[in-house]
């Protein structure tokens, strides 16, 4: 049973314009969310985190956006670069400071074409 | 910051072989967590170390699998006996909190293990 789930494995976008990743969470409990980026032969790398009071975090080109209604979140990534090729990830979990570990989606691979 | 260290990066054995992971986490980091990466799949916990104590293994098949934090810093996982679904990438993560839960988890590179 998936509880985070990523549904396009794949992107392809082009330079310079708008990268979306979508990422859609079937348990009510979540309260905060992050989103990992992952090159080849290394581990993920943490990259923005929201947390359920808010509906939008900025960090430089990447914002995360949270519909706690529609139990959906988005990444924005402007203006992608060739650089940001990778797999992203989107994680979930109950509590800021809770004991419950990150659930996983299956990643979306976005591909950034110069 | 030295980030957090996993050796082998690679290894290949035989079903029922037994195989053993090893991670160093970041210095002054409260929590070590050993996730397994199936191709295709996102990350899944397999266990939680809150110092040298374990917070979370429900997701451990403790009929193989095992591990330890000795001294609350370095970890090691084990599998004994290997079998070939458990060919993945073993990925150990660590963070500062305190309490454990969601402080931003650092991840190792992985170790790959192909089960043949």
């Amino acid at each position: 049973d998936q509880q985070v789930k990523q549904n396009s494995p794949s992107l392809s976008v082009q330079e310079g314009r708008i990268s979306i990743l979508n990422c859609d969470y079937t348990n009510s409990m979540f309260d905060y969310f992050l989103w990992y980026k992952k090159y080849p032969a290394e581990g993920p790398t943490f990259l923005i985190s929201i947390s359920s009071i808010k509906d939008k975090n900025e960090d430089g080109r990447f914002t995360v956006f949270l519909n706690k209604s529609a139990k959906h979140l988005s990444l924005h990534i402007v203006p992608s670069q060739p650089g940001d090729s990778a797999v992203y990830f989107c994680a979930a979990s109950v509590g800021v400071w809770g004991n419950t570990p990150l659930v996983f989606g299956k990643g979306t691979r976005l591909s950034v074409i110069a | 910051e030295a980030g957090v260290a996993q050796s082998p990066r690679y290894k290949i054995i035989e079903k029922r072989q037994s195989v053993a992971f090893w991670c160093n986490p970041i210095s002054g980091h409260a929590t070590l967590y050993w996730y397994q990466q199936i191709l295709g799949q996102g990350p899944k916990l397999l266990i939680q170390f809150q110092n040298n104590g374990v917070v979370d293994d429900s997701q451990l098949p403790k009929d193989r699998f095992s591990a330890e934090r000795l001294k609350g810093v370095d970890s090691t996982l084990k599998i004994q006996p290997a079998k070939l679904e458990d060919s993945a990438v073993y990925l150990c993560a660590s963070s500062s909190s305190r309490t454990g839960g969601t402080d931003t988890q650092y991840f190792g590179p992985g170790t790959r293990l192909t089960v043949l």
